[in-house]
């Protein structure tokens, strides 16, 4: 199957600062899915984005196919944005995830 | 239009005794996935269920089954639990189709084996 490999396993920020988290796939991308898991388990729909670059407030995210990564940007950090960020590739009509970035904002 | 949901929240069981999770999909989907998170693990695919059927499994035990009915909800049992079952189970849906759309995930069922 289709390895996902996630950078920085972990990251810490001050509030307010800006950071990218990457994903590199092993094969193309295909329907590439970013979540934002929180301290309570609840896996968060960020963005669907098979290609191209979305917007959504403070984050945004670009995934470049032919290249075969992701990236998602966060700015303005705050601490609510702390949890785990996990990218996901559909093979086979199923999702495969990375190990995800730790991401800890401080006040 | 409400989400994915899963029930129960949380599930306290001991060895060998059988686990039954549930879960609705979005209204108008059809596909049901399951994932199970342990500890140190990750994200890891077990089941999915499309118009009634089931069409793909992950590499898990045979004691793990579930079904789809006909409202598309869905059920995943796990029997003779053992310890190394403590995760979180996570439901999600996608809608009609074999087209390429995203899944949207339920709360999940935190499932502790004593």
């Amino acid at each position: 199957g289709i390895q996902v490999e996630q950078s920085p396993p972990d990251l810490i920020l001050q509030e307010g600062a800006n950071s990218t988290l990457r994903c590199n796939f092993s094969d193309s991308v295909n329907n590439l899915q970013w979540f934002h898991q929180n301290p309570w388990g609840q896996l968060i729909n960020l963005f669907y984005i098979p290609s191209g670059t979305k917007q959504n407030g403070r984050l945004s995210a670009t995934t470049v196919a032919t290249e075969r990564y992701s990236l998602l940007y966060i700015s303005s950090s705050q601490t609510t944005d702390s949890g785990v960020y996990f990218c996901a590739d559909t093979r086979d009509y199923k999702l495969s995830f990375g190990a995800g970035t730790t991401v800890t904002v401080r006040a | 239009e409400a989400g994915v949901t899963q029930s129960p929240t949380h599930l306290i069981k001991t060895r060998g005794q059988q686990a039954t999770l549930r879960c609705s999909p979005i209204s108008g989907h059809t596909s049901v996935y399951w994932y199970q998170q342990a500890l140190g693990l990750g994200l890891q695919f077990l089941l999915w269920y499309d118009e009634g059927e089931e069409r793909n499994r992950g590499n898990f035990p045979p004691r793990f089954s579930g079904r789809q009915f006909p409202n598309y909800s869905s059920e995943l049992n796990v029997n003779a639990l053992e310890l190394e079952d403590s995760a979180l189970y996570l439901c999600a849906s996608r809608g009609r189709g074999y087209s390429n759309q995203p899944q949207h995930f339920g709360d999940g069922t935190r499932l502790s084996i004593l």
